[in-house]
């Protein structure tokens, strides 16, 4: 099993800013890999079902701006988003698929300041 | 353009069985994995477990022992019944998968997630 760990918890920032969001993913047992071509980030807003944003820890889903991006280095992934815009203030989630398990992580919340 | 659309009643009694569905319209429900999450209120998503043509299953251990997910492949539905429900499994349901079908990938596809609140 994989556990990931998502930080900061909140993110404040303002609207032309860049967000760098993290991604830690940790196996329970030291016989399970870490894939780092299963990787997903989403964008939940309130009321709203989470929209996949980027997959495979680096490609962008059909009709993302790409002012989002994925990068991994080893088993650490990050999500930026180079400049702010209004409707980006939300919840980011990251995910491990195409494993035993399908995880998620506990979200960074990206907020006005 | 395949969509998704969770069905059920969205109040459910303490230690009854929680019974939802998955309705796909615009695509086949067969050869695809399909996944449910939950998300309680102001918490993070929960996978809770996918299946495959009814032939591979694989749930969330944390909810393993009360969890089953079945196909009607004539109704083009696949459902989720979670059984002895308490308070905590009040949520957000949603289901899920990958347009394409395939195991190895993120979920492109959501239903809007229908709400059940477990209460007397």
């Amino acid at each position: 099993e994989i556990v990931l760990r998502q930080s900061p918890a909140t993110l404040s920032l303002s609207p032309g800013e860049r967000a760098t969001l993290a991604c830690r993913a940790s196996p329970t047992m030291n016989t399970t890999y870490v894939s780092t071509f299963h990787l997903a980030w989403y964008q939940q807003k309130l009321g709203q079902a989470p929209r996949l944003l980027i997959y495979g820890a680096s490609n962008r889903a059909t009709g993302i701006p790409d002012r989002f991006s994925g990068s991994v280095s080893g088993t650490n992934f990050t999500l930026t988003i180079s400049r702010l815009e209004p409707e980006d203030f939300a919840v980011y989630y990251c995910q491990h698929y195409g494993s035993t398990l399908f995880t998620f992580g506990p979200g960074t919340t990206v907020d006005i300041k | 353009q395949v969509q998704l659309q969770e069905s059920g009643p969205g109040l459910v009694k303490p230690s009854e069985t929680l019974s939802l569905t998955c309705t796909v319209s615009g695509g086949s429900i067969t050869r695809h994995y399909w996944s449910w999450i939950r998300q309680p209120p102001g918490k993070a998503l929960e996978w809770i477990g996918y299946f495959y043509d009814s032939e591979s299953t694989k749930y969330n251990p944390s909810l393993e022992s009360r969890v089953t997910m079945s196909v009607d492949t004539s109704k083009n539905q696949f459902s989720l019944r979670l059984n002895s429900v308490t308070a905590a499994d009040t949520a957000v349901y949603f289901c899920a998968s990958p347009s394409s079908g395939s195991f190895f990938d993120a979920f492109d596809l959501w239903g809007q997630g229908t709400k059940v609140i477990v209460s007397s």
